[in-house]
């Protein structure tokens, strides 16, 4: 069956840097496109992007650009968010989320939670 | 980018009881392509969001058919045709039509 694996959850200061990880298996990764979306504590879902996952070309939503970068390991099935330069606000679960046709979520990971604290 | 607009933003509900929740959108969702991309998502308390329903009214895999999805242009309904315990939790819209993607805010789905 279809699966998105998710890393674990990540405590950050601000300043630093973390990656997250999504594992997908079931299907053949490079024939799907790749979404992330972030939900801070307590709120709804905000769109980050998305990732080609057959040329690896990525695609940013205005509010994730500069500090986000999203990467394939393709040989692995894995699609990676990294964030650098982590601020308070960046505080929030991300979720990676397979597109299985003119942006149909159809399914998603676990989550990974991000929390930044000094 | 496109606003989107869910009310009620909580639903009060008991089980077997119908309900539906709108969604409206601040610009027309029907693509040059003839289609409409607006989807509904759930998603229960501590768990990720799943599709309920696709491109304005088709029912995804494995959901039930108590799940209905109707509207054109701007102005979307979901409609849950006898609640059931299983079914509580956030349920969003989400528009793909115009770049970038947006949710609505989302409407909490509780128990009276």
């Amino acid at each position: 069956q279809i699966q998105l694996v998710q890393s674990g959850p990540e405590l950050k200061k601000p300043g630093e840097s973390v990656k997250i990880s999504c594992k997908a298996s079931g299907y053949t990764f490079t024939d799907y496109a790749m979404h992330w979306v972030k939900q801070a504590p307590g709120k709804g879902l905000k769109w980050m992007g998305w990732i080609n996952t057959y040329t690896g070309k990525p695609t940013y939503a205005d509010d994730f650009k500069g500090r986000f970068v999203f990467s394939l390991e393709a040989s692995a099935s894995t699609a990676n968010l990294q964030i650098s330069n982590l601020k308070n606000e960046d505080t929030a679960t991300y979720f990676c989320a397979r597109d299985s046709g003119y942006g149909v979520m159809d399914a998603w990971g676990q989550g990974a939670s991000v929390t930044v604290s000094s | 980018d496109v606003v989107l607009t869910q009310t009620p933003p909580t639903l009060s509900a008991t089980i077997g009881q119908s309900v539906s929740i709108s969604c409206r959108s601040s610009q027309s969702l029907l693509d040059s392509d003839g289609d409409t991309y607006l989807n509904w998502l759930l998603q229960r308390p501590g768990q990720s969001p799943q599709l309920l329903i696709y491109s304005v009214s088709n029912l995804e895999s494995g959901v039930p058919n108590r799940f209905s999805g109707s509207g054109s242009e701007t102005d979307f309904t979901l409609k849950i045709s006898g609640v059931e315990a299983e079914d509580l939790g956030v349920y969003y819209c989400m528009q793909a039509t115009h770049a970038p993607l947006t949710f609505g805010g989302g409407t909490k789905l509780e128990l009276k």
